[in-house]
């Protein structure tokens, strides 16, 4: 089974702070991808990376960087974390364009 | 530009009813997929169906039903005689294939709760 581990279950966090969510996938998947979910908006695309050292804005990029040095590896950072980034992360993965996600545990990170 | 639409918020039935979770879509893509996915209390999404849009054959998995009609942009997914363990967040989901279109879209989810 495809297993996309996410570092935090859980994950406070003060304004300004540097904060660095992890994700790891054991299926030698090339794409990988960060989204957030809030109530009334579904998932939401922040960042993605079909490849290695390679990355591209999703919907949502303002406040967020990632970095995706190893191919089984995609941390998503926010710079200074702010009250508005208060939400559920969820990472994915996938073996090729066109095929399903799949999903990590997700982080919900609130921000005080 | 890709939309996925779910209108129902929140449906609640009593156990052993049938349920219908909606979702209708827009793309431009001629070639594009659709998904469901299940979001139980643990939070994480579970995969159900992935549907291209050349096959709009009905598919059924055991209690699960999936409608696909391209001439009303709907996917459709039924639950028959519903149990607790559906009690979920469900997702309808859609990526196309070009660059561009390729990420999944999602709609805003479906929250269905079945009470005993």
């Amino acid at each position: 089974d495809v297993k996309v581990t996410q570092s935090s279950r859980y994950l406070v966090k003060r304004t300004g702070e540097k904060v660095f969510l992890e994700c790891v996938q054991d299926m030698d998947h090339e794409n990988m991808f960060w989204y957030r979910q809030d109530p009334g908006l579904g998932l939401r695309l922040i960042y993605f990376s079909y490849d290695v050292k390679m990355k591209e804005k999703g919907d949502i990029p303002e406040g967020y960087s990632v970095s995706r040095e190893k191919k089984e590896r995609f941390s998503l950072i926010l710079e200074s974390a702010s009250t508005n980034q208060t939400s559920m992360y969820l990472c994915a993965s996938s073996f090729h364009r066109g095929y399903g996600y799949t999903f990590g545990s997700g982080t919900r990170l609130t921000v005080v | 530009a890709q939309k996925v639409t779910q209108a129902q918020t929140e449906i609640s039935v009593v156990e052993k009813e049938d349920v219908t979770l909606d979702c209708v879509y827009e793309t431009r893509d001629t070639t594009y997929y659709l998904f469901w996915y299940k979001q139980p209390p643990s939070g994480e999404l579970v995969f159900l169906i992935r549907r291209n849009s050349f096959d709009e054959q009905n598919e059924i998995s055991g209690r699960y039903s999936w409608n696909f009609q391209k001439s009303t942009s709907s996917f459709n997914f039924t639950i028959t005689a519903s149990q607790v363990v559906d009690s979920a967040v469900y997702f309808c989901a859609l990526s196309g294939a070009s660059y561009n279109t390729d990420k999944l879209i999602f709609g805003t989810g479906t929250r269905l709760q079945v009470f005993p």
